[in-house]
C-alpha cells in the first residue's frame, strides 16, 4: 500500500496570508489526524477527522481549520498567518483497530516570513 | 486524562553499545502504548506498539519495549546501536473514550550516536 502523502512538502508564506495543506491517507483508512511540530512546543494535536466529521480538536485558535472529503483526503487551512505558525505540519493516517494506530506522512514544512 | 513523560531530553551512546530510552505514562486503565522514531525533517515512523498480551514487544529495526504495569513504564531498548539510529524518539499513550482513541505524545528523546 502507498504511504501517507502530504503536499506541498515545503511552503513559504508571508504574515497575513492564508495557506492550505493537503493529506492523502493510506488506502482504506477513514481517519486522519493533524499535528503541529515546533522545536519549542513539540508535537501538538490540531484535530482529527473520521468519515468527514471532526471528532476531536486540540487547543488552537479558530484560524486553524480542517476538513475531510468523502475519499478520506483531508486539508487543513491556516488563515491570517503569523510568524509563530512556522512549523512542520504532520498528517497521520489512522488504522481504526485495536488499538488505533497512526501512520505519519513526511510533513509539510511551513515558513512564515 | 492520560499523560506520558520521557525524562531524558538528550542521550548519547557509542556505536555498538546498548540503549534504553525511558517512558512513563499515567492512565487509570491499561493503555495503548507506542514508540515512534523521527529523523530530522521527516515524519514519525512507528517502531512498535503494545495493547495486550506479552509485555515484551518486538518492533522494527531491532528495537523492543517492555510494558511494566507496576512501574507505569514502557521503555525502549536495543542491544547494539548503529549510527543510523541517531534520531528523535517519541513515546505515546492512547486511551479510548467517547467512542474513539485519544493519543498523547511525549516530548521526545534525542539520541546521538558517537563512533
Amino acid at each position: 500500500k502507498a504511504g501517507v502523502t502530504q503536499t506541498p512538502r515545503y511552503l513559504i508564506k508571508t504574515r497575513g496570508q492564508q495557506v492550505t495543506l493537503s493529506c492523502s491517507p493510506i488506502s482504506g483508512h477513514r481517519s486522519v489526524s493533524w499535528y503541529q511540530q515546533t522545536p519549542g512546543q513539540g508535537l501538538q494535536f490540531l484535530f482529527e477527522y473520521f468519515s468527514e466529521t471532526q471528532r476531536n480538536k486540540g487547543n488552537f485558535p479558530g484560524r486553524f481549520s480542517g476538513r475531510q472529503f468523502s475519499n478520506s483526503r483531508s486539508e487543513m487551512n491556516v488563515s491570517t498567518l503569523e510568524l509563530g505558525d512556522s512549523a512542520l505540519y504532520l498528517c497521520a493516517s489512522i488504522d481504526d483497530g485495536v488499538p488505533d494506530t497512526q501512520y505519519f506522512g513526511p510533513g509539510t514544512r511551513l515558513t512564515v516570513l | 486524562a492520560q499523560s506520558v513523560t520521557q525524562p531524558d531530553i538528550h542521550i548519547t551512546v557509542s556505536e555498538g553499545a546498548s540503549l534504553e530510552l525511558r517512558c512513563n505514562y499515567s492512565y487509570g486503565a491499561t493503555p495503548y502504548l507506542f514508540w515512534y522514531v523521527q529523523s530530522p525533517g521527516q515524519g514519525l515512523q512507528l517502531l512498535l506498539k503494545y495493547f495486550s498480551g506479552d509485555t515484551l514487544v518486538q518492533g522494527i529495526k531491532g528495537f523492543e519495549a517492555e510494558f511494566k504495569r507496576s512501574q507505569s513504564s514502557f521503555n525502549l531498548r536495543k542491544p547494539s546501536v548503529h549510527w543510523s539510529d541517531a534520531a528523535e524518539y517519541f513515546c505515546a499513550v492512547g486511551a479510548r473514550g467517547g467512542g474513539y482513541q485519544k493519543v498523547t505524545f511525549g516530548t521526545g528523546t534525542k539520541l546521538q550516536v558517537i563512533p
